[in-house]
This record gives C-alpha cells, structure tokens and sequence, in this order.
C-alpha cells in the first residue's frame, strides 16, 4: 500500500532562517506531487505541484521554493523565512491516470517567530 | 480560473440529526471531479466522498451522499445521523479531468453538539 511520509512534525525557526521541509512517497511510482499551505483556520493555498523530476510548476510567487530530485522525493525549501510563512503545510500526492485523489502527508506545523 | 466556494465559514448540528453543507464551483469545463475533504483536529485530510462530472446519479459513502447539479454548478455534502466524529473542516474540492491541480474551497467548520 502507498503511504506518504512528511518531516518535521512540528518546526519553530527564527525569521530570516533557512527551511528544508521534505515529503517521501512509497508505494507507487511516478506520482504528481503537491505542497499545499493551510493558514490558521483557512483552506488549502496550492503552492507547488510536480508531475516528473525536475519539473516544478509554481502557483504562487513567494520567497518559497520547490525541488524534486528524487520520483517520490519533494522538498519546499526557503532562503529566508518570513513571519507571514507560518502555517501548516501539507504534501500530498496523486496518481497520474484521469481519475484522481490526491492522498495527503501528515502535515508540517512550521512557526516562525 | 476555476473557483471553488463555501459559503457557510461554521456549522453545527445535533447529534444523530442531519446536516448539509454547500459548496458551488466555476468552471467552463465539462469534465472533472468534485470531491469532500474531511479533516479532524488531527489535520490529517481524508476524502469523504468524490462525485463524477459525467455521471448524473449522486455519488453516496454510507452516511454521507451527495446533491450534484451539474448546471447550477452546485455540490453539496448531506451528512445523515450525525456522529461526534464528524465534527471536522470540511472542504470541497474541484479537479479538471487532464488538469494537473485541485482547487480546494475555504472550508466549512462542522460542529456535533451532543
């Protein structure tokens, strides 16, 4: 069975610090790879997708960043944090057939103070 | 670009009694999915349910089903005998068929008073 695998859990880092937040999928190969954004008590804000290695299609410009070196590997990286990047993200793959669900992570809670 | 809608920010209902929430979307598409997200103070998001464009019969999971008018651009979620288990975001979800991303709807917050 596939599962989806997100880490850290839980992150607290200072504003103007790096961030690396990775996502791994097993189970399935070649899958389309998404990184969502969930602010408190809001919905999901797509940020990224990924249909391939390498291939990285940005929804929303921000000072946020996607890779995927790996197939099942999908990593959201920053530079330098910002307050206004706290939230909760979420990683979520799908199959790349016509009929689609997209299968979520655990979620990063990330606070930047 | 698609849109997705929930008009309703927070609900609540009794126990055991019954409960819909709306959604309604944009698109100038003809094929695609719709889909109910639930996710529990655990933040994990679990598909309730997932409905067809092309197929007019209402999709239905257990004790929740669902009212898709295709023309009103309406897709509702009906939660029967509602559990305390239930109380949860709710989100509604849109995906193009040979689209490459969902839309997701703001949510609606369920609560089940006891």
């Amino acid at each position: 069975s596939q599962t989806i695998h997100q880490w850290p859990a839980t992150l607290v880092q200072p504003v103007g610090s790096p961030l690396s937040l990775e996502c791994t999928v097993e189970g399935t190969s070649n899958p389309n790879l998404y990184w969502y954004r969930q602010a408190a008590g809001r919905g999901l804000q797509l940020l990224f997708y990924s249909v391939g290695i390498g291939q990285i299609s940005s929804e929303v410009p921000q000072n946020l960043s996607a890779s995927r070196p790996q197939d099942r590997q999908f990593i959201l990286s920053s530079k330098k944090l910002l307050l206004s990047d706290s939230g909760f993200y979420l990683c979520a793959w799908s199959v790349r057939r016509n009929y689609n669900e997209q299968f979520f992570g655990p979620g990063t809670r990330l606070t930047v103070l | 670009a698609q849109t997705v809608t929930q008009s309703q920010p927070e609900m609540s209902v009794q126990e055991a009694e019954t409960v819909t929430l709306s959604c309604t979307y944009d698109t100038s598409e003809s094929d695609y999915y719709l889909f109910w997200y639930k996710q529990p103070p655990s933040r994990q998001m679990i598909l309730v349910i997932r409905q067809e464009a092309y197929k007019q019969q209402n999709a239905t999971e257990n004790r929740f089903s669902v009212n898709f008018q295709k023309a009103a651009k309406s897709f509702s979620l009906k939660i029967s005998d509602s559990q305390l288990g239930d109380a949860a975001m709710y989100f509604c979800a849109y995906w193009e068929v040979y689209g490459q991303n969902f839309v997701f709807g703001p949510g609606t917050r369920l609560s089940v008073l006891p």
